[in-house]
């Protein structure tokens, strides 16, 4: 079963707009990770927050953290070509990563 | 630093026939991952190795997977015989210590057609 949920599912935006997806899921974690793939470069681990962090940034990345709505956010200012891909959210349970289906977000240019 | 490293790429069998995905994880990371990722879904675990040692094997199909992590460094998985369900893509992954604290670090995946 899965434990992270994304939404939307799919996502088109115009290059330079900034591009928000969104993971919800069930049961208490640890931390949670994002991942991108896309067709060139495969599974690639964008971001990882802990539980008893509220935001993190990397470079034009921002992920935050609501545990009291056991939701997590990320956001991708000035959008890019590159930033075409699949975005996942990854969250621990019982020792492992479980992962929601993705966002497909394709940046038009 | 060479990243993780699966071959083949890609493998058309016929519905019955036995076949081998390999993975040589980074240099150094003790724990390692196979899943299966099915189009339009997020990989899902089938097995992970701490060095030679498969801690969660829970969701591996025993009844014609297989897996060995010999030495505790490269990984074989098999499937015996192959089913129509089992077309997918095959990834790898390799971490520097267990559990979920640590990133992952995939290799490119090896997709799987049964015909």
């Amino acid at each position: 079963s899965q434990q992270g949920e994304e939404d939307p599912q799919a996502l088109s935006i115009q290059e330079g707009e900034n591009a928000t997806m969104n993971c919800s899921y069930k049961t208490s974690i640890n931390n949670l990770q994002w991942y991108r793939q896309n067709s060139g470069r495969g599974l690639v681990h964008l971001i990882l927050i802990r539980s008893n962090e509220r935001e993190k940034h990397s470079g034009r990345l921002r992920v935050t953290l609501d545990t009291s709505k056991k939701s997590s956010s990320l956001l991708i200012t000035a959008s890019r070509a590159a930033d075409t891909a699949s975005y996942f959210c990854a969250t621990d349970s019982n020792y492992q990563l479980i992962w929601g289906a993705g966002t497909k977000l394709i940046i038009k240019p | 630093e060479a990243g993780v490293v699966q071959s083949p790429r890609y493998k058309i069998i016929e519905k019955k026939q036995p076949v081998a995905f390999w993975c040589n994880p980074i240099s150094g990371h003790n724990t390692l991952y196979w899943y299966l990722q099915n189009l339009g879904q997020g990989p899902e675990l089938l097995i992970r190795y701490e060095n030679e040692e498969a801690v969660d094997d829970s969701q591996l199909p025993k009844d014609r997977f297989s897996a060995e992590r010999l030495k505790g460094v490269d990984s074989t998985l098999k499937i015996q015989p192959a089913e129509l369900g089992d077309s997918a893509v095959y990834l790898c992954a390799s971490s520097t210590g267990p559990g979920t604290s640590y990133e992952q670090y995939f290799g490119p995946g090896t997709r799987l057609t049964v015909t």
